[in-house]
């Protein structure tokens, strides 16, 4: 299994700011994935992170409010850009390394924007 | 697109209790199913998953499932459950051969009562 760090663990912006999260494991890994869950609900898919190309984004998600970058295969960042108090949100990053060996999940960066 | 369905929102129980939750998805598709736990104040942590084989598969901590492909169902059962038990439990799926993206259930409350 692949043990995931994100940083920061929790922020308290301003609307209209941005912020970046980062997130890196502790090993090469194939995938990693951005997922956002906000309070009382389930983990929603915000995008993949594919290294060294663009992220692919789900719908309802766009590069220019969630952009992503992967230098490396241990290593991802994702921003929310021009936050909103509807971003409030815990955003965590997940790995995967192989098709059978499930996703890892990072502790998470919960947001909090006034 | 691929879907979940996690019918019980809260459960509460007392310790010693069995437990079984349920979990029912959709996809036109094999998949690989998993059940997440997050436990109070930590992050999401793989319980257990199934890719092929023996239906009945054994995770951590006591934990089980059964995959019953004619009910496209993925139950998740604990034979006497305990107080630390006591977590918010998702159920997840993505498509087979892939380490692609994770679709999730609602989520399900578990409160064991000491």
């Amino acid at each position: 299994s692949a043990v995931i760090s994100q940083k920061p663990s929790r922020d308290i912006c301003q609307r209209g700011t941005s912020l970046t999260i980062q997130c890196q494991v502790d090993s090469q890994v194939t995938m990693m994935f951005w997922y956002r869950q906000q309070p009382g609900q389930s983990l929603t898919l915000i995008a993949t992170a594919n290294q060294g190309s663009e992220a692919t984004y789900e719908s309802g998600f766009v590069i220019d409010k969630f952009p992503i970058s992967r230098p490396n295969l241990t290593f991802s960042t994702l921003t929310v850009s021009n936050m909103s108090p509807e971003d409030s949100s815990i955003y965590l990053c997940s790995a995967s390394g192989t098709v059978k060996g499930g996703q890892y999940f990072g502790p998470g960066t919960r947001l909090t924007v006034t | 697109a691929q879907s979940v369905s996690q019918h019980n929102h809260h459960v509460i129980l007392s310790e010693a209790a069995s437990l079984e939750l349920g979990c029912n998805y959709s996809y036109g598709g094999t998949v690989n199913l998993f059940w997440y736990v997050q436990y109070p104040g930590q992050h999401l942590q793989l319980l257990l998953k199934y890719f092929s084989g023996d239906p009945l598969v054994k995770g951590i901590k006591g934990f089980e499932a059964e995959f019953i492909k004619s009910k496209f169902s993925f139950n998740l059962r604990k034979p006497s459950v305990q107080w630390s038990d006591t977590a918010e439990y998702f159920c997840a799926v993505n498509a087979q051969g892939s380490a692609r993206q994770l679709t999730f259930g609602s989520g399900t409350q578990l409160t064991v009562l000491p």
